[in-house]
C-alpha cells in the first residue's frame, strides 16, 4: 500500500516568511509524528498525534511552530516568521496506535527539506 | 532509555553478510533493542526489534546475547542499496512519552562493488 507521503518535497524560502509542509499518513494509522532533523544530526521529536487526544507539542522550539491534523489523516506543520536556523529536514512519521504489548514501528516519509535563505 | 554505542563506520563486499554490532550494557529488563536505517536524502525505515530472542524477518536478523547487553543485526546478503546509516536504539514499549524517537550518530555501512 501507499507508504506516509510529504509536500513538497523541496522548500526554499526567505527568512520571515510563512511556510506550511504537509504530511499525508499511512492509511489507518492513528498515531502521527513530526520530527526536524539538520544536516548530520540525528532526529529531533517535534510534535505528536493521537486519535482525539491533545497532542504531544513537549518538541516544539518556538511559539513559531505549530501542527494541526484533520482527524486521522492529514497533517500541516506551519512555521511562522522562518529563521535561517529552521533550515532542515522536516520528517513526518505514522504508525498503528501503540497497544501495551505492542511495538512502535514509525514508518516514515521521505521529508521535506526546509532551506530559509 | 538506555545508552547505545556503535562503530562509526564499516565497509562490507557486495554479496557478503553485513554484521552490524550495538553495545547497550546498561539497558533494562523491558527495553526492546530496535534497528532504523537511514539511506541518504530518505527518512528513516524501521528494520526489526527483538527483546531477548534472536529474530529474522525478510530484511535482517537480530542477535542479541544471553545478558541483552549487545546485539548484532546481521545482513545477510548486502548489496548496494543497503548501503545506510543504521541506527539502534533501546526502549520501552509501552507507557509514558516513548514514542519519541531519538537517534545517536549510528554506523555508516558502506556496501562495495
Amino acid at each position: 500500500g501507499a507508504g506516509v507521503s510529504q509536500s513538497p518535497s523541496n522548500k526554499v524560502t526567505e527568512k520571515g516568511k510563512d511556510v506550511e509542509l504537509r504530511c499525508d499518513p499511512i492509511s489507518g494509522h492513528t498515531a502521527l509524528y513530526w520530527y526536524r532533523q539538520r544536516l548530520g544530526q540525528g532526529l529531533e521529536f517535534l510534535i505528536y498525534f493521537q486519535g482525539n487526544s491533545a497532542p504531544d507539542k513537549s518538541g516544539l522550539p518556538s511559539d513559531r511552530f505549530s501542527a494541526e491534523r484533520t482527524g486521522e489523516s492529514v497533517s500541516t506543520l506551519t512555521i511562522q516568521r522562518t529563521q535561517q536556523e529552521d533550515s532542515a529536514v522536516y520528517l513526518c512519521a505514522s504508525s498503528l496506535y501503540p497497544l501495551p504489548s505492542g511495538s512502535y514501528e514509525q514508518y516514515f516519509g521521505p521529508g521535506t527539506r526546509l532551506t530559509v535563505t | 532509555d538506555a545508552k547505545t554505542t556503535q562503530p562509526p563506520s564499516m565497509d562490507c563486499a557486495e554479496g557478503r553478510a553485513a554484521n552490524l554490532p550495538c553495545n547497550h550494557s546498561t539497558i533494562s529488563g523491558n527495553e526492546y533493542v530496535y534497528w532504523y536505517r537511514q539511506i541518504h536524502s530518505q527518512g528513516p525505515q524501521y528494520i526489526i526489534h527483538g527483546l531477548k530472542n534472536n529474530e529474522t524477518n525478510e530484511m535482517a536478523s537480530l542477535i542479541i546475547t544471553e545478558d541483552r547487553k549487545s546485539s548484532t543485526l546481521i545482513l545477510p546478503h548486502a548489496t548496494l542499496r543497503d548501503t545506510a546509516v543504521y541506527y539502534c536504539i533501546v526502549r520501552v514499549d509501552s507507557g509514558g512519552s516513548n514514542y519519541k524517537l531519538t537517534f545517536g550518530k549510528g554506523t555508516l555501512l558502506t556496501v562495495n562493488p
